[in-house]
């Protein structure tokens, strides 16, 4: 299994400002995700983070508007740049076992004012 | 691909009574399938999963669901609800060749109501 710790659990921000967001792996990992949780809807992925390479964007998200880091096996964060009031969602990092679990931090709740 | 239906994005049930959370799954090879909960303001835990072998798969907190292959289904059950089971529900997917990447559904929204 493993255990990843995120932060900040939330956070309120200025429109146009940029936050990142840690997340902390107690393991060596291959793979880590960044997904969005819109309010009332479920997780869309946003990119796939490997260490040692750029990440993998998915349709709608560009490196731009969420530049992500992948220092080594155990860190990742994502920034969120530029924000507008539609950003305001829960920002949730994840990894995997193979295909077998999934594991995720407690999530961010950003609101963007 | 792979994609995941949950059908009702909300659903109620009085504390005692059975709760049914259904999850239908398209993939075109065979399907590793998930149920995760989400208590407010909390990341994602799972319940239980299937990967192989036997069908009806037992999770945390009383919960059970079956993969039934012919319906390309994985409901969610629980014999009796309680009041702490009141949180948002999300079936996901895996596959073999989804290079360790989660499908989910939209979620279900589970009120027990006392």
């Amino acid at each position: 299994s493993a255990v990843i710790s995120q932060k900040p659990s939330r956070d309120i921000c200025q429109r146009g400002t940029s936050l990142t967001i840690q997340c902390q792996v107690d393991s060596q990992v291959t793979m880590m995700f960044w997904y969005r949780q819109q309010p009332g809807q479920s997780l869309t992925l946003i990119a796939t983070a490997n260490q040692g390479s750029e990440a993998t964007y998915e349709s709608g998200f560009v490196i731009d508007k969420f530049p992500i880091s992948r220092p080594n096996l155990t860190f990742s964060t994502l920034t969120v740049s530029n924000m507008s009031p539609e950003d305001s969602s829960i920002y949730l990092c994840s990894t995997s076992q193979g295909n077998t679990e999934a594991f995720f931090g407690q999530g961010t709740r950003l609101t963007v004012v | 691909a792979q994609s995941v239906t949950q059908l009702g994005s909300h659903v109620s049930v009085s504390e005692g009574a059975l709760v049914l959370l259904r999850c239908n799954y398209s993939s075109s090879v065979p399907p590793y399938l998930f149920w995760y909960v989400q208590y407010p303001n909390q990341g994602l835990q799972l319940l239980l999963k299937y990967t192989t072998g036997a069908t009806l798969v037992k999770g945390i907190n009383g919960f059970e669901a079956e993969f039934k292959k012919s319906e390309t289904s994985f409901h969610l059950t629980k014999p009796s609800a309680h009041m702490s089971d009141a949180a948002e529900y999300f079936c996901a997917v895996s596959t073999a060749n989804t290079g360790n990447q989660f499908y989910f559904g939209t979620g279900t929204s589970l009120t027990v109501i006392p």
